[in-house]
Formats: structure tokens, C-alpha cells, sequence
């Protein structure tokens, strides 16, 4: 199975601050590699899917990058509102892994 | 709207079993694959399996086998997955996901609420 290397696992950030989070797959996966947030107590959310494209209504301070094996994910300017867990998603031949989340908090 | 609405929390024993359904409106439900996933508490997320509302057909992780069933009733527009053996790792919030398909791109658009299964003697 593929596994995805999250990093880092939490951190913290001021508004206004330009947060980046990293994914690496075990093997290439292409483009196979998409971006969720999740608030406490809440389903995850699809922000970014095929690593660079942005879901329908999200803002776009949210971008993702990448292919291969190494992915970044960024929100160029961090609101109060992003305080959420961040996590990949790699998908390949019926094989769904996520990355292990990355806790981000207001500094 | 989509919607996919899921049955409410449960408590179980160790060694029983439970069934969690996911009911689908807003969208025609043979159309999209279903996933569950699940997050054990603090945890991150983890894929268990898919299935195919039309036809029926299955699969789940590795980890998962001879553990989940995952049905699917197309009358009432619903999937089950139902858990076996249940031991206090089985302890965790079950999300059903429904997959979304963009040119060779996959995701999950739509998300249950989430039901939290509880394993306690």
C-alpha cells in the first residue's frame, strides 16, 4: 500500500502568515493527491483535489502543488477561520490513503 | 442538495457487531461510489472501503477483511456497513463519502455527519 508522510504535524501561525504543509507518497501517485480541512466535530472538507485544483466555493488563499511523490499545500495569507486539522489524500487502484493531519493553530 | 445522512450513535459490547446506514438524497444514487472512512478519537482519518450503489459491488482495505460488510438497498436510496468482532480499537466516528469523478481525478465531495460507535464492556 502507499503510504503519505504529512508534515509537519502541527503548527502554529499568525493571520496574515503564509502556511505551507507538505505530503510524500511512498511511490509516485501523478497528480492522485487531494486536500482536506477539518474542523472539530465536523466532516472533513475537499479544498484542493488532483493536487493543484481548487474545489468549487473555496477561497483562493488556498492553493496545493506538486507531482510525483512530493506535494505542498498552501494558504497564502491565514485567516481565523482556517483553524482546522489539514490532511492528503493520495488515491491509486483502489487504494484511498490519507496522511497522518496537521493540526494548525493561531499563534 | 446532496445530502448523505447517516444513523445515529451506537454502543456495543466487544465482540458484537454493528450496522451503520448512510442515506443518499439530492443526487441519483447509482450514479457515485460511496466510501467509508473513520477517525478514531484524536485520530486521523482512515479509508475502509467503497461501494458501488448500482451494482453492488465491493472493496475494502487489507486491514479490513472478514471484518466489513458494506451493502446497499437502491429502493430507499441507502448503504450499510455493517462491523464485526468489535474490540475497543473499533471505537470511532464512521463516515460515509461520497466519491466525485473529474476526468481521471477522484475525490470526495459529499460527507455524512459522521456516527460515533462506541466499544465498551
Amino acid at each position: 500500500d502507499i503510504q503519505m508522510t504529512q508534515s509537519p504535524s502541527s503548527l502554529s501561525a499568525s493571520v496574515g502568515d503564509r502556511v505551507t504543509i507538505t505530503c510524500q507518497a511512498s511511490q509516485h501517485i501523478s497528480n492522485s493527491l487531494n486536500w482536506y480541512q477539518q474542523k472539530p466535530g465536523k466532516a472533513p472538507k475537499l479544498l484542493i483535489y488532483d493536487a493543484s485544483n481548487l474545489e468549487t466555493g473555496v477561497p483562493s488563499r488556498f492553493s496545493g502543488s506538486g507531482s510525483g511523490t512530493d506535494f505542498t499545500f498552501t494558504i497564502s495569507s491565514l485567516q481565523p477561520e482556517d483553524i482546522a486539522t489539514y490532511y492528503c489524500q493520495q488515491y491509486d487502484n483502489l487504494s484511498y490513503t490519507f496522511g497522518q493531519g496537521t493540526k494548525l493553530e493561531i499563534k | 442538495q446532496v445530502q448523505l445522512v447517516q444513523s445515529g450513535a451506537e454502543v456495543k459490547k466487544p465482540g458484537a457487531s454493528v450496522k451503520v446506514s448512510c442515506k443518499a438524497s439530492g443526487y441519483t444514487f447509482t450514479s457515485y461510489y460511496l466510501h467509508w472512512v473513520r477517525q478514531a478519537p484524536g485520530q486521523g482519518l482512515e479509508w475502509m472501503g467503497i461501494i458501488s450503489p448500482g451494482g453492488g459491488t465491493t472493496s475494502h482495505a487489507q486491514k479490513f477483511q472478514g471484518k466489513v460488510t458494506m451493502t446497499r438497498d437502491t429502493s430507499t436510496s441507502t448503504v450499510y456497513m455493517e462491523l464485526s468482532s468489535l474490540r475497543s480499537e473499533d471505537t470511532a466516528v464512521y463516515y460515509c463519502a461520497r466519491e466525485r469523478t473529474v476526468d481521471t481525478a477522484m475525490f470526495f465531495d459529499y460527507w455524512g455527519q459522521g456516527t460515533l460507535v462506541t466499544v465498551s464492556s
